[in-house]
């Protein structure tokens, strides 16, 4: 069975650019969470989606979104990047999202915003 | 915000040594707490997800214990092999703020061999 996937693994922008960042779930997995992770911190929650649905969302600002399509890939978008967007960002499936599904983690797509 | 901690930050013990490290997480509110590893340029792996006072799970040489009363969970390995090096991160998901999970900044093991 595959496991989740992230595109791109890796990027650059620069300021004031926007960025679009792909994640594909374990097949059969139908919720999607995203987490920020930046130099120091633990990883924060982004948001949670659900049937194409959002559940659940953390916080930060409204430049964050996502969407979540109706095979249960999500993407997730940065709008205006600042420098502080720098981060990995990861993803991660479950089969139903139930509070103690396991969740299975992307390998994470590497913002970098000069 | 939740506050959920890790110590140590990080530990570097020799092959064949056992050790522990812990989570702290708000004793009220608890709804589960999970652990995770990962190895570096690695995805985070899932280890345990605990639920109950006094759970104690098993994976191969690493164990997990929860006390929810006052807000703790330890992480056991015994007999660390080098493959054991990562960073184990435990994620604290409170009862009313569905699957948000709050996650610790991780406890870095580096096994020498």
């Amino acid at each position: 069975k595959a496991g989740v996937t992230q595109t791109p693994r890796y990027l650059i922008k620069t300021r004031g650019q926007q960025v679009t960042l792909s994640c594909s779930p374990i097949s059969g997995h139908r919720s999607v969470s995203w987490y920020q992770q930046t130099p120091g911190q633990g990883l924060q929650f982004l948001f949670e989606y659900f049937s194409e649905t959002q559940r659940n969302k953390g916080n930060f600002p409204g430049r964050f979104s996502g969407r979540q399509f109706s095979n249960s890939r999500s993407e997730m978008n940065v709008s205006t990047l600042e420098l502080g967007d720098s981060a990995l960002y990861l993803c991660a499936s479950s089969h139903s999202g139930g509070r103690t599904d396991t969740q299975y983690f992307g390998p994470g797509t590497r913002l970098t915003v000069l | 915000i939740l506050n959920v901690e890790q110590s140590p930050q990080s530990l570097h013990v020799q092959e064949g040594d056992s050790t522990n490290f812990t989570c702290s997480f708000p004793s009220s509110n608890f709804y589960a707490l999970h652990w995770y590893r990962w190895e570096t340029a690695k995805s985070p792996e899932a280890l345990f997800v605990m639920t109950l006072n006094g759970d104690e799970k098993k994976k191969g040489r690493i164990s997990a214990t929860l006390n929810t009363k006052e807000g703790y969970s330890y992480l056991y390995i015994k007999g660390s092999q080098p493959e054991d090096s990562a960073t184990y991160l435990c994620a604290f998901l409170p009862a009313i703020t569905g699957n948000q999970f709050y996650f610790g900044t991780g406890t870095s093991l580096t096994v020498i061999p």
